[in-house]
């Protein structure tokens, strides 16, 4: 079935970087893309950003762009995200989530979810 | 670009139907058919429910139905039951190519 496991909580500075792994299972990985969206305390989902499992082509919210970046190692095969310039607003539930191969539109199944909090 | 506008709470008793509305603009809701609906029970990952409007994915209940008319989607459940208490919450694509949601609606089975 399909499944996507996510890296464990992280602690950081502001100012600093974090990264979060999404390994996928259970299904064919170039058939699909991957969004990754986020929850603050008690707010609603924000989408960030979408990778292609085909062609490595990314889609980025514009909130982000410029300390975002997500990738993937088809051979594993796992989209892994990078954020940085970290801010306490940045504090949230980060998600991954399959998507559809072309364009973010929807995602029918997601990650656990990663705890990132950002504190001095 | 702000969320799409849901009602805070919605509340119902076991049995009844009940129905949430999803506020956009023609910039979103209403020039495109990727809108879907995600059930969020707390401490877990949203959930899909609806995408393309009305389609409802084969492991979802029936009883979850999804409408658009204008600039306006709508998830109408059926026959409520206690678990279907959770947040819901309204998405869709975008001119811009990126997926917005909405606020968040409270449901509380009675």
């Amino acid at each position: 079935q399909v499944h996507l496991e996510q890296s464990g909580p992280e602690v950081k500075n502001p100012g600093a970087s974090v990264r979060v792994s999404c390994k996928t299972s259970g299904y064919t990985f170039s058939r699909y893309g991957v969004s990754w969206v986020r929850q603050a305390p008690g707010q609603g989902p924000e989408w960030m950003a979408w990778i292609s499992g085909k062609h490595g082509k990314t889609m980025y919210g514009q909130k982000f762009q410029g300390r975002l970046t997500v990738a993937t190692d088809s051979s594993t095969p796992t989209v892994y995200m990078d954020l940085r310039g970290l801010k306490s607003d940045d504090t949230a539930v980060y998600y991954c989530g399959r998507d559809l191969m072309g364009s973010p539109s929807f995602l029918d199944h997601w990650g656990q979810g990663t705890l990132v909090t950002v504190s001095s | 670009q702000s969320a799409l506008i849901q009602p805070a709470s919605v509340s119902g008793s076991p049995g009844q139907s009940i129905t949430i509305s999803c506020s956009g603009a023609t910039s979103d809701i209403g020039d495109y058919v990727f809108v879907c609906w995600y059930q969020q029970h707390p401490g877990q990952a949203p959930k899909l429910l609806i995408s393309d409007v009305s389609d409802r994915p084969s492991w979802i209940s029936p009883r979850f139905s999804g409408s658009k008319s204008g600039d306006t989607a709508s998830l109408t459940i059926s026959a409520l039951q206690t678990e279907d208490e959770a947040h819901y919450y309204c998405a869709s694509y975008t001119a811009t190519g990126a997926p917005l949601f909405g606020g968040g609606t409270l449901l509380t089975v009675l």
